[in-house]
């Protein structure tokens, strides 16, 4: 079975721009979260999608949105980017059905945002 | 809320030495413990799970228990390899179909020398 995949796998963009980043989920799987890792904050969660619903979302500005597909894929959007928000962006998918229980979640290989 | 406490190293062991990485957590309700693994350049993989009180997870010759009463979740193997080095996160997330995400320690950056 195909792991999650992230496209891009680099990206360079000056502040002000904006962003989206693109993940593919395992087939069958219908949860998607998103993680930012930096050197100082290290891993971070930004939020988590279900049957094309966000359930949860982490401590970030409204910059940072996404969105959910009906075939799962999902997709994250950064506006008006910062220098700060140069970073690994990593998408997860999760067998959760929906329901209560902890599912794990396998991890796609980042995509590398560079700000200047 | 919750939180993950590892740490961070680097730590350098030798060749078949014994590994112990410590993690502590702080959460609420009864929470579900995980290590993954990061390879230079890559993300990350899963390497084991616990999801209640006195299980243990396992995988690759590493080993972790969940220790409700300390709160702890300590990562061991008993002979390491080079190919074994890497940065290690302890995490946890509340049980509730994965809509929590996952809370991550600092990580720590395991270096094996032969």
């Amino acid at each position: 079975k195909a792991g999650v995949t992230q496209t891009p796998r680099y990206l360079i963009k000056t502040r002000g721009q904006q962003v989206t980043l693109s993940c593919s989920p395992i087939s069958g799987h219908r949860s998607v979260s998103w993680y930012q890792q930096t050197p100082g904050q290290g891993l971070q969660f930004l939020f988590e999608y279900f049957s094309e619903t966000q359930r949860n979302k982490g401590n970030f500005p409204g910059r940072f949105s996404g969105r959910q597909f009906s075939n799962s894929r999902s997709e994250m959007n950064v506006s008006t980017l910062e220098l700060g928000d140069s970073a690994l962006y990593l998408c997860a998918s999760s067998p959760s059905t929906g329901t209560s229980g902890a599912y794990e979640q396998y991890f796609g290989p980042g995509t590398r945002l560079t700000v200047t | 809320g919750n939180s993950v406490t590892q740490m961070e190293g680097p730590v350098t062991l030798s060749e078949e030495a014994f590994l112990t990485i410590n993690c502590t957590y702080t959460a609420t309700g009864y929470p579900s413990l995980f290590w993954y693994v990061q390879y230079p350049g890559e993300g990350l993989q899963l390497l084991l799970k616990a999801t209640k009180a006195d299980d243990k997870g396992s995988n690759k010759g590493f080993e972790a228990t969940y220790r409700k009463e300390t709160t702890s979740f300590h990562l061991e193997k008993g002979s390491v390899q080079v190919s074994d080095s890497a940065v290690y996160f302890c995490a946890l997330t509340n049980s509730g179909g994965g809509a929590d995400g996952l809370t991550f320690g600092k990580g720590t950056h395991l270096i094996i020398q032969p």
